[in-house]
Protein backbone atom coordinates (compact mmCIF):
# COMPACT_ATOMS: atom_id res chain seq x y z
CA UNK A 1 0.00 0.00 0.00
CA UNK A 2 1.46 3.50 -0.85
CA UNK A 3 -0.74 5.45 1.71
CA UNK A 4 -1.49 8.60 1.38
CA UNK A 5 0.14 10.07 -1.42
CA UNK A 6 -0.09 13.99 -2.71
CA UNK A 7 1.44 15.58 -5.88
CA UNK A 8 2.90 18.03 -6.48
CA UNK A 9 5.65 17.82 -3.42
CA UNK A 10 7.04 21.16 -4.59
CA UNK A 11 5.50 23.98 -6.49
CA UNK A 12 6.13 27.98 -6.83
CA UNK A 13 2.99 30.46 -7.80
CA UNK A 14 3.03 34.04 -8.70
CA UNK A 15 0.55 35.59 -7.12
CA UNK A 16 -3.11 35.40 -8.76
CA UNK A 17 -2.07 32.31 -10.38
CA UNK A 18 -4.66 29.17 -9.48
CA UNK A 19 -3.28 25.52 -8.97
CA UNK A 20 -5.06 22.03 -7.72
CA UNK A 21 -3.49 19.82 -5.29
CA UNK A 22 -4.17 16.32 -5.42
CA UNK A 23 -4.61 13.89 -2.02
CA UNK A 24 -4.44 10.48 -3.03
CA UNK A 25 -5.10 7.25 -0.51
CA UNK A 26 -5.67 3.21 -1.10
CA UNK A 27 -6.65 2.01 2.27
CA UNK A 28 -10.84 2.87 1.69
CA UNK A 29 -10.88 5.53 3.71
CA UNK A 30 -14.11 7.51 3.93
CA UNK A 31 -12.95 10.53 5.79
CA UNK A 32 -10.19 12.48 4.38
CA UNK A 33 -8.65 16.01 4.78
CA UNK A 34 -6.52 19.15 4.08
CA UNK A 35 -4.19 21.08 6.54
CA UNK A 36 -1.98 23.89 6.18
CA UNK A 37 1.26 24.39 8.16
CA UNK A 38 2.86 26.97 8.51
CA UNK A 39 6.62 27.87 9.61
CA UNK A 40 6.89 26.86 13.15
CA UNK A 41 3.03 26.68 13.46
CA UNK A 42 0.62 23.86 14.37
CA UNK A 43 -1.62 22.50 11.24
CA UNK A 44 -4.68 23.99 10.60
CA UNK A 45 -7.73 22.57 9.01
CA UNK A 46 -9.07 23.32 6.14
CA UNK A 47 -11.41 21.65 4.45
CA UNK A 48 -12.45 18.32 5.48
CA UNK A 49 -14.58 14.89 3.47
CA UNK A 50 -16.67 12.98 5.40
CA UNK A 51 -17.22 10.74 1.84
CA UNK A 52 -17.50 10.78 -1.80
CA UNK A 53 -19.29 14.04 -3.03
CA UNK A 54 -19.15 16.16 0.48
CA UNK A 55 -16.92 18.64 1.67
CA UNK A 56 -16.98 20.56 4.25
CA UNK A 57 -15.03 23.74 5.88
CA UNK A 58 -12.68 23.48 8.31
CA UNK A 59 -10.98 26.54 10.82
CA UNK A 60 -9.60 28.07 7.97
CA UNK A 61 -11.35 27.34 4.57
CA UNK A 62 -10.95 31.16 2.74
CA UNK A 63 -9.26 31.10 -0.68
CA UNK A 64 -9.72 27.42 -0.94
CA UNK A 65 -12.05 25.34 -2.72
CA UNK A 66 -12.17 21.33 -2.47
CA UNK A 67 -13.31 18.48 -4.41
CA UNK A 68 -14.01 14.85 -3.39
CA UNK A 69 -15.20 13.03 -6.94
CA UNK A 70 -13.88 9.34 -6.29
CA UNK A 71 -13.12 8.17 -2.53
CA UNK A 72 -9.72 7.68 -2.68
CA UNK A 73 -8.93 11.17 -4.33
CA UNK A 74 -9.79 14.58 -2.15
CA UNK A 75 -8.69 17.87 -4.25
CA UNK A 76 -7.51 21.32 -2.75
CA UNK A 77 -7.81 23.98 -5.19
CA UNK A 78 -6.85 27.46 -5.11
CA UNK A 79 -8.10 30.01 -7.88
CA UNK A 80 -6.19 33.22 -7.11
CA UNK A 81 -3.11 32.42 -4.56
CA UNK A 82 -1.72 34.99 -2.97
CA UNK A 83 1.34 34.79 -0.33
CA UNK A 84 -0.08 34.28 2.64
CA UNK A 85 -1.14 31.03 1.40
CA UNK A 86 2.76 30.22 1.19
CA UNK A 87 2.56 27.11 3.52
CA UNK A 88 3.56 23.25 3.85
CA UNK A 89 0.01 21.49 2.80
CA UNK A 90 -1.01 17.88 4.21
CA UNK A 91 -3.48 15.81 3.34
CA UNK A 92 -4.91 13.03 5.70
CA UNK A 93 -7.47 10.36 5.52
CA UNK A 94 -8.97 8.02 8.01
CA UNK A 95 -11.36 5.36 8.85
CA UNK A 96 -14.62 6.23 10.07
CA UNK A 97 -15.35 2.85 12.02
CA UNK A 98 -16.27 3.22 15.82
CA UNK A 99 -13.21 3.29 17.63
CA UNK A 100 -10.86 3.91 14.89
CA UNK A 101 -9.26 7.82 15.22
CA UNK A 102 -5.98 7.14 13.48
CA UNK A 103 -5.56 9.94 10.64
CA UNK A 104 -2.94 9.11 7.83
CA UNK A 105 -0.42 11.81 6.75
CA UNK A 106 0.72 12.33 2.90
CA UNK A 107 3.99 13.57 3.10
CA UNK A 108 3.28 17.18 2.42
CA UNK A 109 3.53 19.63 -0.83
CA UNK A 110 5.57 23.10 -0.06
CA UNK A 111 3.78 25.90 -1.59
CA UNK A 112 5.76 29.37 -2.05
CA UNK A 113 3.53 32.13 -3.40
CA UNK A 114 5.48 34.90 -4.33
CA UNK B 1 -13.25 23.34 22.36
CA UNK B 2 -11.48 21.81 24.84
CA UNK B 3 -7.76 23.16 24.93
CA UNK B 4 -4.24 21.66 25.77
CA UNK B 5 -1.29 23.22 27.58
CA UNK B 6 1.96 21.53 26.44
CA UNK B 7 5.36 22.56 27.14
CA UNK B 8 7.04 23.96 24.14
CA UNK B 9 9.99 22.15 24.48
CA UNK B 10 12.03 19.72 26.18
CA UNK B 11 14.76 17.72 25.98
CA UNK B 12 15.87 14.43 26.60
CA UNK B 13 19.08 11.75 26.56
CA UNK B 14 19.45 9.02 24.45
CA UNK B 15 18.19 6.08 25.71
CA UNK B 16 16.97 7.38 28.81
CA UNK B 17 12.86 7.38 29.37
CA UNK B 18 10.96 10.99 28.56
CA UNK B 19 7.88 11.98 29.88
CA UNK B 20 5.71 14.58 28.10
CA UNK B 21 3.36 16.41 29.63
CA UNK B 22 0.10 18.05 28.48
CA UNK B 23 -2.65 19.69 30.37
CA UNK B 24 -6.57 19.66 29.87
CA UNK B 25 -8.33 21.16 32.40
CA UNK B 26 -11.97 21.25 30.89
CA UNK B 27 -11.39 18.44 28.88
CA UNK B 28 -15.43 16.78 28.72
CA UNK B 29 -16.50 13.67 29.59
CA UNK B 30 -16.24 12.15 25.89
CA UNK B 31 -12.99 13.78 24.82
CA UNK B 32 -10.63 11.06 23.64
CA UNK B 33 -6.88 12.68 24.62
CA UNK B 34 -4.94 12.01 21.02
CA UNK B 35 -1.41 12.23 20.96
CA UNK B 36 0.75 12.48 17.42
CA UNK B 37 4.23 13.18 16.39
CA UNK B 38 5.66 14.81 13.32
CA UNK B 39 9.22 14.25 12.23
CA UNK B 40 11.26 16.70 10.84
CA UNK B 41 10.36 17.85 7.41
CA UNK B 42 6.95 14.66 7.67
CA UNK B 43 3.52 14.55 7.68
CA UNK B 44 2.80 13.86 11.32
CA UNK B 45 1.80 10.25 12.60
CA UNK B 46 -0.25 8.89 15.22
CA UNK B 47 1.36 7.59 18.47
CA UNK B 48 -1.65 6.66 20.63
CA UNK B 49 -4.94 7.44 22.06
CA UNK B 50 -6.98 6.83 25.12
CA UNK B 51 -10.12 8.01 27.28
CA UNK B 52 -9.69 6.52 31.07
CA UNK B 53 -7.26 3.83 31.66
CA UNK B 54 -3.70 4.08 30.63
CA UNK B 55 -2.38 2.54 27.10
CA UNK B 56 0.16 0.79 26.02
CA UNK B 57 1.49 0.08 22.30
CA UNK B 58 4.45 -0.68 20.22
CA UNK B 59 5.85 3.36 20.59
CA UNK B 60 4.40 4.46 23.94
CA UNK B 61 2.82 4.80 26.71
CA UNK B 62 -0.34 6.88 27.35
CA UNK B 63 -0.83 7.37 31.25
CA UNK B 64 -4.21 9.18 32.50
CA UNK B 65 -4.47 11.21 35.87
CA UNK B 66 -7.43 10.02 37.61
CA UNK B 67 -9.27 13.26 37.03
CA UNK B 68 -8.22 13.47 33.20
CA UNK B 69 -7.16 16.75 33.55
CA UNK B 70 -4.05 16.22 32.47
CA UNK B 71 -2.14 12.87 30.64
CA UNK B 72 1.59 11.99 30.24
CA UNK B 73 3.42 10.35 27.23
CA UNK B 74 6.04 8.10 28.02
CA UNK B 75 8.69 7.04 25.52
CA UNK B 76 10.40 4.08 27.42
CA UNK B 77 13.80 4.34 26.13
CA UNK B 78 14.07 7.48 23.25
CA UNK B 79 15.96 7.52 20.40
CA UNK B 80 17.39 9.70 18.20
CA UNK B 81 14.42 8.86 15.47
CA UNK B 82 12.26 9.94 18.29
CA UNK B 83 13.11 13.85 18.22
CA UNK B 84 10.09 15.45 16.72
CA UNK B 85 7.27 17.75 17.78
CA UNK B 86 5.05 16.01 20.00
CA UNK B 87 1.24 17.40 19.51
CA UNK B 88 -1.54 16.75 22.36
CA UNK B 89 -5.08 16.77 20.94
CA UNK B 90 -8.55 16.50 22.71
CA UNK B 91 -11.24 14.73 19.82
CA UNK B 92 -14.94 13.61 21.16
CA UNK B 93 -15.37 10.08 20.16
CA UNK B 94 -17.54 10.71 17.00
CA UNK B 95 -15.17 13.70 16.71
CA UNK B 96 -14.28 14.00 12.56
CA UNK B 97 -11.81 16.21 12.80
CA UNK B 98 -8.70 16.86 15.24
CA UNK B 99 -7.70 20.44 16.28
CA UNK B 100 -3.67 20.65 16.35
CA UNK B 101 -2.19 23.40 18.83
CA UNK B 102 1.82 23.82 18.62
CA UNK B 103 3.11 21.14 20.49
CA UNK B 104 6.36 20.19 22.27
CA UNK B 105 9.47 20.15 20.59
CA UNK B 106 11.45 16.84 22.02
CA UNK B 107 15.35 17.27 21.48
CA UNK B 108 17.23 14.07 22.06
CA UNK B 109 20.95 14.04 22.95
CA UNK B 110 23.14 11.70 22.00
Amino acid sequence: NAGVTQTPKFRVLKTGQSMTLLCAQDMNHEYMYWYRQDPGMGLRLIHYSVGEGTTAKGEVPDGYNVSRLKKQNFLLGLESAAPSQTSVYFCASRYSGRGSYEQYFGPGTRLTVT
Amino acid sequence: DAKTTQPNSMESNEEEPVHLPCNHSTISGTDYIHWYRQLPSQGPEYVIHGLTSNVNNRMASLAIAEDRKSSTLILHRATLRDAAVYYCILGSGSARQLTFGSGTQLTVLP
